[in-house]
């Protein structure tokens, strides 16, 4: 079966850095591309960037360049997504999917909780 | 950067039709894909390319796409069928997928 499997939930202070993960299996994980996806509390779902585990090529949109910075490990099938100083508005719920032309297989979120 | 509007709301009677648009400059140029979100779960692919349904998808939901708007129908609706709907595609002048601002269709 091919599945995502996520990093848990996340309870973090502002200022403080986290490193979210994202587990391919079932599949080849070096073929496809993986993308971030953020959904705020209420609201709609907004792509944070793609990358392609083969040679991590990695593209960000325009909102989240510098942002965030997502990357993989391709020895164990795993992307993440990482914050080096996180703020209140990070507060969300992350997905990351597989993309085929759209994003066919999702995996189950990681909630980030921003809070002092 | 590329806007993609729908409704925020539909509601329809069960049994009957729901339309849901997506709206966006030359979209019909576009592949458009549709995810449906019940509360607390991941999205789900419901049409992709426009009028393509992945496995498992009912016959009930089907797709169009012409000139600035994209259509997703959901035909004899369910109750089941209440969720979050969300149409997507790639920007090829961006280089990055756009969301649409999201759709949440009520059962009556």
């Amino acid at each position: 079966e091919v599945q995502l499997v996520q990093s848990g939930a996340e309870v973090k202070k502002p200022g403080e850095s986290l490193k979210i993960s994202c587990k391919g299996s079932g599949y080849t994980f070096t073929n496809y591309w993986i993308g971030w996806v953020r959904q705020m509390p209420g609201k709609g779902l907004e792509c944070m960037g793609i990358i392609y585990p083969g040679d991590s090529d990695t593209r960000y949109s325009p909102s989240f360049q510098g942002q965030v910075t997502i990357s993989v490990d391709k020895s164990v099938s795993t992307a993440y997504l990482q914050w080096s100083s996180l703020k209140a508005s990070d507060t969300a719920m992350y997905y990351c999917a597989r993309r085929g032309s759209a994003f066919p297989i999702w995996g189950q979120g990681t909630m980030v909780t921003v809070s002092s | 950067s590329y806007v993609l509007t729908q409704p925020p709301s539909v509601s329809v009677a069960p049994g009957q039709t729901a339309r849901i648009t997506c709206g966006g400059n030359k979209i019909g140029s576009k592949s458009v894909h549709w995810y449906r979100q019940k509360p607390g779960q991941a999205p789900v692919l419901v049409v992709s390319d426009d009028s393509d349904r992945p496995s498992g998808i009912p016959e009930r939901f089907s797709g169009s796409n012409s000139g600035n708007t994209a259509t997703l129908t959901i035909s004899s609706v369910e109750a089941g069928d209440e969720a979050d709907y969300h149409c997507q595609v790639w920007d090829i002048i961006s280089d990055h997928y756009v969301f649409g601002t999201g759709t949440k269709v009520t059962v009556l």
